[in-house]
């Protein structure tokens, strides 16, 4: 089973800076892994598939990049409604389809 | 548009079952993998299983296999998840989630489950 690192846990930011997160496979999966948004009491939402793609109707602030074993969502410049938990996922190497534990990116 | 309506929240007891319906429209519910996913409080997400709406073929989660199956009935595009011998560690969001073959691009509401004696 591959394992999904996030780093930090959590990461505090203020509006307008920019947001860096990292998502670590314990081996490779290619470039098949997702990005997804939570906000509390919501379910997730796609941002980012095959690792540095925009999911539909996602801002141009959100990009994703990485291959391998190492990749990064960034967030160039934080919209209070950006304040969630993000959790990446990997889609090679199945079952099962796993997620990391979230970064949540908290308002400073 | 799009809809993934789930059903409602739920109390079970341990040792009962569960069974969470999906009910998908606005698209081809046959095109589209179905997978679950669920959310215990305060914690992560945890991949469970999918079901491939137009042959019915499954595919789960280690963790879950013997305890969870899920179904569907195209005539009323809605999937199904059951899961049997709850336990207190149960307790959780259960999600369905429309797979786009690179990622959920359409999410059900959340199905609350209380698992409690």
């Amino acid at each position: 089973e591959i394992v999904l690192t996030q780093s930090p846990a959590t990461l505090s930011l203020s509006p307008g800076e920019r947001a860096t997160l990292s998502c670590r496979a314990s081996q490779s999966v290619s470039s098949y892994l997702a990005w997804y948004q939570q906000k509390p009491g919501q379910a997730p939402r796609l941002l980012i598939y095959d690792a540095s793609n925009r999911a539909t109707g996602i801002p141009a602030r959100f990009s994703g990049s990485g291959s391998g074993t190492d990749f990064t969502l960034s967030i160039s410049s934080l919209e209070p409604e950006d304040f969630a938990v993000y959790y990446c996922q990997q889609r090679s190497n199945w079952p099962p389809f796993t997620f990391g534990q979230g970064t949540k990116l908290e308002i400073k | 548009q799009v809809q993934v309506v789930q059903s409602g929240a739920e109390v079970k007891k341990p040792g009962a079952s569960l069974n969470v319906s999906c009910k998908a429209s606005g698209y081809t519910f046959t095109g589209y993998y179905m997978h679950w996913v669920r959310q215990a409080p305060g914690q992560g997400l945890e991949w469970m299983g999918w079901i491939n709406p137009n042959s019915g073929g499954t595919n789960y989660a280690q963790k879950f296999q013997g305890r969870v199956t899920m179904t569907r009935d195209t005539s009323i595009s809605t999937a199904y998840m059951e899961l049997s011998r709850l336990r207190s560690d149960d307790t959780a969001v259960y999600y369905c989630a429309r797979d786009s073959l690179r990622g959920y691009i359409n999410w059900g509401q959340g199905t609350l489950v209380t698992v409690s004696s």
